[in-house]
């Protein structure tokens, strides 16, 4: 079937812009995560959304970043006025729930210029 | 919060041989230790979880083991193979409370033909 989905796949903008990165869940998941990954790191944890619950916000970095995730489903991660150590890769999973499995979309590799 | 130490951070072995990678957590709460296979440019692949009920868990040439007690736990591939070669991320989890990830800074291991 068919795995997270999150595009764009590269985004490159300016210093100061804002960006949105989109992650489409595998089907049936109520449980999404952000994740990023600085060049040569391991993964930090963002934010976790799980079904109509308040999501858990404690991993943003800054109040430039931002997640939603409409109808259950589909999320969004928002990051405003870019800066150069936002440069890296945001990977979203999707589990059944918190307390299963979780699985990784391909990330976006963002740089910021 | 939950700290995670992995290692070694790079691991060369010849084919045929086995490698071991070693974590170590400081939650004593932590009760879910997956591990991670990351190919260049993809999303990380979960390729064995164990869950601290359970000491060993073994998948054909793969196997993790666990030491409450001591806190660390390790991954071991058998008979290696040059696709075995990716870097691969340990992480712990309290499924209690928070559901995010803590990862490791990840292996790179290389299986030399």
């Amino acid at each position: 079937g068919a795995g997270v989905s999150q595009s764009p796949s590269n985004k490159v903008t300016e210093k100061g812009k804002d960006v949105e990165l989109r992650c489409d869940p595998i089907s049936g998941h109520t449980a999404l995560y952000w994740y990023r990954q600085s060049l040569g790191q391991g993964l930090e944890f963002l934010i976790y959304f799980q079904g109509n619950s308040a999501p858990d916000k404690s991993g943003l970095p800054s109040d430039r970043f931002s997640a939603e995730r409409t109808g259950g489903s589909v999320s969004t991660l928002t990051i405003q006025r870019t800066q150069q150590e936002d440069s890296a890769v945001y990977l979203c999973a999707s589990s059944q729930g918190g307390n299963h499995e979780q699985y990784f979309g391909p990330g976006t590799r963002l740089t910021v210029t | 919060g939950e700290n995670v130490e992995q290692h070694p951070s790079t691991l060369s072995v010849q084919e045929g041989d086995s490698a071991v990678i070693k974590c170590t957590y400081s939650d004593s709460a932590s009760n879910y230790f997956p591990w991670y296979k990351q190919e260049l440019g993809k999303g990380p692949q979960l390729i064995i979880d164990i869950r601290s009920n359970v000491g060993e868990k073994k998948d054909q040439r793969i196997a993790v083991t666990l030491n409450k007690t001591a806190k660390h736990f390790s991954l071991h591939i058998t008979e290696t193979q040059p696709e075995d070669s990716a870097v691969y991320f340990c992480a712990a989890s309290n499924r209690g409370s928070a559901r995010q990830l803590t990862f490791g800074s990840g292996t790179q291991l290389t299986v030399l033909p």
